[in-house]
């Protein structure tokens, strides 16, 4: 069966500390991954998102940058974390012409 | 460019109460409309898929209907109950890139 893995699951780091959140997909191939912030009282806003290795689109000027180092495996990084990078992350990807499945979530507080 | 609309922005009800949760659309060249729900600091759960062709879908106390042509979905949740609280988004994916749009959502508190 396909399933999402998504760590961790909270963080809390400094202004000014790098950041590296994973994904990874299990039992499917070739997905198209996404990344999504979520913050308190806002909608989901779209981060990023890859259709196959090495490819990145990024949809938002920001602090922040994508990775896709293998097949199924997403990175979400930053040189230098800002109080306005806290928020909720999730992971999310598509196979075909199915719907989405996300992940759990990350929790990021930048004290 | 795509919009998503949700109403209402939060429901309140008793329980074993109908509801009724609408999500709006702009474009209508949709390829398929998805719901989920979302508990307070948790992933989205996927609660139904309707593809672009079809007009409804049901998952138990769940259903969803589509009307592309008018740009409108309604998802349905029949006897609710306390365990039915969330948040409730719906998502279109549109246009060449297979984005989805995200609705605000709708945030339901069943009571007991």
């Amino acid at each position: 069966s396909q399933t999402i893995h998504q760590w961790p699951a909270t963080l809390v780091q400094p202004v000014g500390s790098p950041l590296s959140l994973e994904c990874t997909v299990e039992g499917t191939s070739n997905p198209n991954l996404y990344w999504y912030r979520q913050a308190a009282g806002r909608g989901l806003q779209l981060l990023f998102y890859s259709v196959g290795i090495g490819q990145i689109s990024s949809e938002v000027p920001q602090n922040l940058s994508a990775s896709r180092p293998q097949d199924r495996q997403f990175i979400l990084s930053s040189k230098k974390l800002l109080l306005s990078d806290s928020g909720f992350y999730l992971c999310a990807w598509r196979a075909g012409t199915l719907g989405y499945t996300f992940g759990s979530g990350t929790r990021l507080t930048v004290v | 460019k795509q919009e998503v609309t949700q109403i209402p922005a939060a429901l309140s009800v008793p329980e074993g109460e109908n509801l009724v949760l609408n999500c709006s659309f702009t474009d209508s060249a949709i390829y398929n409309l998805q719901w989920f729900r979302q508990d307070p600091g948790k992933g989205l759960t996927s609660l139904l898929l309707i593809q672009s062709s079809q007009r409804e879908q049901t998952s138990g106390r769940l259903n969803a209907s589509l009307d592309k042509s008018s740009g409108r979905s309604t998802l349905y949740i029949a006897a609710s109950q306390p365990g039915d609280s969330a948040t409730y988004l719906c998502a279109v994916p549109s246009g060449g890139s297979y984005i989805p749009t995200f609705g605000r959502g709708t945030s339901l508190i069943v009571h007991p």
